[in-house]
């Protein structure tokens, strides 16, 4: 069965950065377009970008440009969201999620919290 | 950018009852590449209906997705106590993405 496993929960300081992990297992991994998706405390879902496991192409939301890089390791199927310079308001639970044009597979999700 | 805006923001309503939420977009959504999740608190969202209309594998029938263009209706028909979530509409048509600020259906 399709899993998409995420790596645990992060505490981080102002201005550092943060690389989540996301394994992929149960299904051809270079095919499915990967995104990454957030959700700050009480709020909505909202979209930061994707990368291509068979070829590495990305695209990123224009608020996270600069900040954010994705990247796969097709070896061990896996993708990687790195968020740089981080602020307050970027604590939130970030999500992987396959897309087979909706999002099909979620992961459980990643708390990253950053506070000093 | 598609910008979608849900409504109501809370819906208030019992067990049994039929509810009718809605998702306009900014623009027109084209092929109704249309998507509505599920969240319930510290769960991930769930795919429920896809291509406006499609209900995902193993959703219950009483959840079905209607609309083209510029509105979207998810309706539950009859809910039951694990219908009370939140509830986010997608469209997939065009970059960015972009998600609906979400419905909360809860129990009256």
């Amino acid at each position: 069965q399709v899993q998409l496993v995420q790596s645990g929960a992060e505490v981080k300081e102002p201005g550092a950065s943060v690389r989540v992990s996301c394994k992929a297992s149960g299904y051809t991994f270079t095919p499915y377009y990967m995104h990454w998706v957030r959700q700050a405390p009480g709020q909505g879902l909202e979209w930061m970008g994707y990368v291509y496991p068979k070829n590495g192409g990305t695209n990123y939301a224009q608020k996270f440009q600069g900040r954010v890089t994705l990247t796969r390791d097709t070896s061990s199927s896996t993708t990687y969201m790195e968020l740089s310079r981080l602020r307050s308001d970027d604590t939130a639970v970030y999500y992987c999620v396959r897309e087979n044009y909706y999002y099909d597979y979620w992961g459980q999700g990643t708390l990253v919290t950053v506070s000093s | 950018e598609i910008v979608l805006t849900q409504s109501p923001g809370t819906l208030s309503l019992s067990p049994g009852e039929r509810a009718t939420l809605s998702c306009r977009a900014s623009q027109s959504v084209s092929s109704s590449q249309l998507a509505w999740y599920q969240q319930t608190p510290g769960q991930a969202p769930r795919l429920l209906v896809y291509g406006a209309s499609t209900r995902a594998t193993g959703i219950p029938d009483r959840f079905s997705g209607s609309g083209s263009g510029t509105d979207f209706t998810l309706t539950i028909s009859r809910l039951e106590p694990e219908d009370f979530a939140v509830y986010y509409c997608q469209q997939y048509a065009n970059l960015p993405r972009s998600f609906g600020q979400g419905t909360r259906l809860e129990i009256k």
